[in-house]
């Protein structure tokens, strides 16, 4: 079965400081994968994909940046972390079940706290 | 641009029915995703509608009208610890991708 990773769990930053986050697929090859972030009482917002290994969609511009240096692997960077970055951020990936369904599932989440 | 609008909060009684709704506005819509979050937590896939019509899981069944840009997930015999916040997913077509926007999801606050 597929299994999704993501770490750290939570992360505390202060402002300024750079960011990695990890994400790691499971059981699956070639998965469409996400990077979304929830701030405190709003919705999932998008801020990438990626259909392939070197093939990245912002949907947001920021200081953020993600690259996919392996099949299954998601990463998400900042050099520099400002307040506003705080959040839960979750990464997802999805498999076709069918010729027009397909399901997304969620990795656990990073919860980020910047100070 | 997309438009997903779905009610803020619903409280229900254990037991009981509800029906949470959405509708959507959007182009190259292609599917739409229901998912459970529970607080603190990542969401949890419920449900992935493309045809018109009612689909059915256990307790949660999840309908679309693509005609209308409207969808409901409901939910039967509901428990305690159906009490979290539902999102309301559209996937529309985006250059060669299908690419969910969420919702901002409806707080259900289930009560004894």
């Amino acid at each position: 079965s597929q299994t999704i990773h993501q770490w750290p769990a939570t992360l505390v930053q202060p402002v300024g400081s750079p960011l990695s986050l990890e994400c790691t697929v499971e059981g699956t090859s070639n998965p469409n994968l996400y990077w979304y972030r929830q701030a405190a009482g709003r919705g999932l917002q998008l801020l990438f994909y990626s259909v392939g290994i070197g093939q990245i969609s912002s949907e947001v511009p920021q200081n953020l940046s993600a690259s996919r240096p392996q099949d299954r692997q998601f990463i998400l960077s900042s050099k520099k972390l400002l307040l506003s970055d705080s959040g839960f951020y979750l990464c997802a990936w999805s498999v076709r079940t069918g010729t027009d369904t397909y399901e997304q599932y969620f990795g656990p989440g990073t919860r980020l706290t910047v100070t | 641009g997309q438009n997903i609008d779905q009610p803020t909060e619903m409280t229900a009684t254990e037991g009981a029915i509800v029906q949470i709704n959405c509708t959507y506005q959007t182009s190259g819509f292609n599917g739409l995703f229901w998912y459970q979050q529970h607080a603190g937590e990542a969401p949890t896939f419920l449900s992935y509608n493309v045809l018109d019509g009612l689909e059915e899981k256990g307790r949660f069944s999840s309908f679309l009208s693509r005609s209308k840009g409207y969808s409901y997930l409901l939910l039967k015999e509901l428990q305690m610890k159906d009490s979290a916040s539902y999102l309301c997913a559209v996937s529309a077509k985006s250059g060669g991708s299908y690419i969910p926007t969420f919702g901002r999801g409806t707080s259900l606050i289930v009560h004894p």
